[in-house]
């Protein structure tokens, strides 16, 4: 078993519509990240979160501790979105070694 | 310019060949890494390195090796290339940076595509 799954692995919308994909973790962390990879490859980080709630945006992430999940919402979501969408987890704050989720191919129709 | 630049960003080479990816930031970052990512698996871990005299390896090290030459260089050499290391592979910094507002952790570089023949 992975110690980061991620759900579903590919998503399917229409422009406008809200969007959940959640990552579930087995392992204790101080920092869970979620990025984005666009066609083409580059990785970006959108959120580090450790405890609660951020929001950038349109995007929305949570976790919680207890529970080990976390879900990266996207709001009136645009085709411009679509794009792989990977949950990882790691030690302390902004430091260490990441362990990744296998991504969630998202694709947002017009 | 970008704060993490990775150099080649495609890369054609034979089996047997010795190649070099380099890596270099303007994050100020401490921590650098080198991590491959294969369709269906995900990102792996190959080294990281902490300070410039701390290198560690990662979950897939083997036929692998890198140098730190500088806070703000970290190269992954692949001693003699062999197809299965054919991969999109990806340099990241992580720390607190010299940017106040680097709330972010980690920032990855653009990837380099290596296609091992």
């Amino acid at each position: 078993k992975n110690e980061v799954e991620q759900s579903p692995q590919n998503l399917t919308a229409q422009e406008g519509e809200f969007i959940t994909i959640n990552c579930s973790y087995s392992v204790g962390i101080s920092a869970l990240h979620w990025l984005q990879q666009h066609p083409g490859g580059g990785i970006v980080s959108l959120f580090m979160l450790s405890s609660g709630k951020k929001k950038h945006g349109r995007l929305i992430a949570t976790i919680n501790i207890q529970e080990k999940h976390s879900s990266l919402h996207i709001t009136a979501s645009h085709p411009r979105d679509s794009a792989v969408y990977i949950c990882a987890v790691g030690g302390g704050t902004s430091y260490g070694k990441l362990t990744f989720g296998q991504g969630t191919i998202l694709t947002v129709h017009p | 310019d970008a704060d993490v630049t990775q150099t080649p960003r495609n890369r054609i080479t034979k089996t047997g060949k010795r190649i070099m990816l380099e890596c270099s930031q303007t994050k100020g970052h401490d921590r650098m890494y080198w991590y491959r990512q294969d369709p269906g698996l995900g990102l792996r871990l190959i080294y990281y390195s902490f300070d410039v005299k701390d290198i560690n390896k990662g979950e897939i090290s083997d036929g692998y090796s890198v140098s730190r030459q500088a806070q703000a260089k970290f190269s992954l050499s692949l001693e003699s290339a062999i197809p299965n290391q054919t991969a999109l592979y990806f340099c990241a910094t992580s720390g607190t940076g010299t940017d106040r507002k680097d709330n972010y952790g980690y920032t990855f570089g653009s990837g380099t595509r290596l296609t091992v023949v």
